[in-house]
């Protein structure tokens, strides 16, 4: 079955614990994205993959990292979490961003994180 | 800046038709999606519109006006498992999604 996996779905820690919260896709999608949605302020983006190796920052990457080693992961890392961190997480992914119609994308299950 | 508008919260009766509308002003335009989010749930991928016109997917249409930057979402013969956030997104100038609030569409018998 095509589909992004996460984990921890969820995921209660306290403030300066590192964190991992893993994404991996098994659709052969170039580009893989990490949202943050807390109430009243919709889905905002935290940093993005285009491909292997290739990161950006998204609209509200502060106290994130990412990676894309493989094609398949895009894990987000929290070095040192804070409660304003506490948010629920997508990771997404899509086929590529060059052509409107492969930009369709699938979404992970959601990680509800608390950081107390 | 870049700007989604739509309603925060709709509600409407079993059975009837409603239609959620989104504005956008972005810098430049290559699609506007329309996604469905139950809640605490991921949202899943509705229509997609590039080109001016509806777009008629069963009970969902999409409707798209690139001069008025404008789109709205039609659900006809609502059902209760259609209370959920419908997300409007638009893809810009660098391919990247510019993402509406969403709207909260209540359900009622």
């Amino acid at each position: 079955e095509a589909q992004v996996t996460q984990n921890p779905r969820y995921l209660i820690t306290v403030t300066g614990k590192k964190l991992t919260v893993t994404c991996s896709q098994n659709m052969n999608h170039e580009y893989m994205s990490w949202y943050r949605q807390d109430p009243g302020l919709g889905l905002r983006q935290i940093y993005y993959s285009m491909n292997v190796e290739v990161t950006d920052k998204g609209d509200v990457p502060e106290g994130y990292k990412v990676s894309r080693k493989e094609k398949r992961n895009f894990p987000l890392i929290l070095e040192s979490p804070s409660p304003n961190q506490t948010s629920l997480y997508f990771c997404a992914s899509s086929l590529s961003t060059s052509s409107s119609g492969a930009n369709v994308l699938t979404f992970g299950a959601g990680s509800r994180l608390t950081v107390l | 800046g870049q700007n989604i508008d739509q309603p925060t919260e709709m509600t409407a009766t079993e059975g009837a038709i409603v239609q959620i509308n989104c504005t956008y002003q972005t810098s430049g335009f290559n699609g506007l999606f329309w996604y469905q989010q139950h809640a605490g749930e991921a949202p899943t991928f509705l229509s997609y519109n590039v080109l001016d016109g509806l777009e008629e997917k069963g009970r969902f249409s999409s409707f798209l006006s690139r001069s008025k930057g404008y789109s709205y979402l039609l659900l006809k013969e609502l059902q209760m498992k259609d209370s959920a956030s419908y997300l409007c997104a638009v893809l810009d100038s660098n391919y990247q999604l510019i993402w509406g609030a969403g709207t909260k569409l209540i359900i009622k018998p």
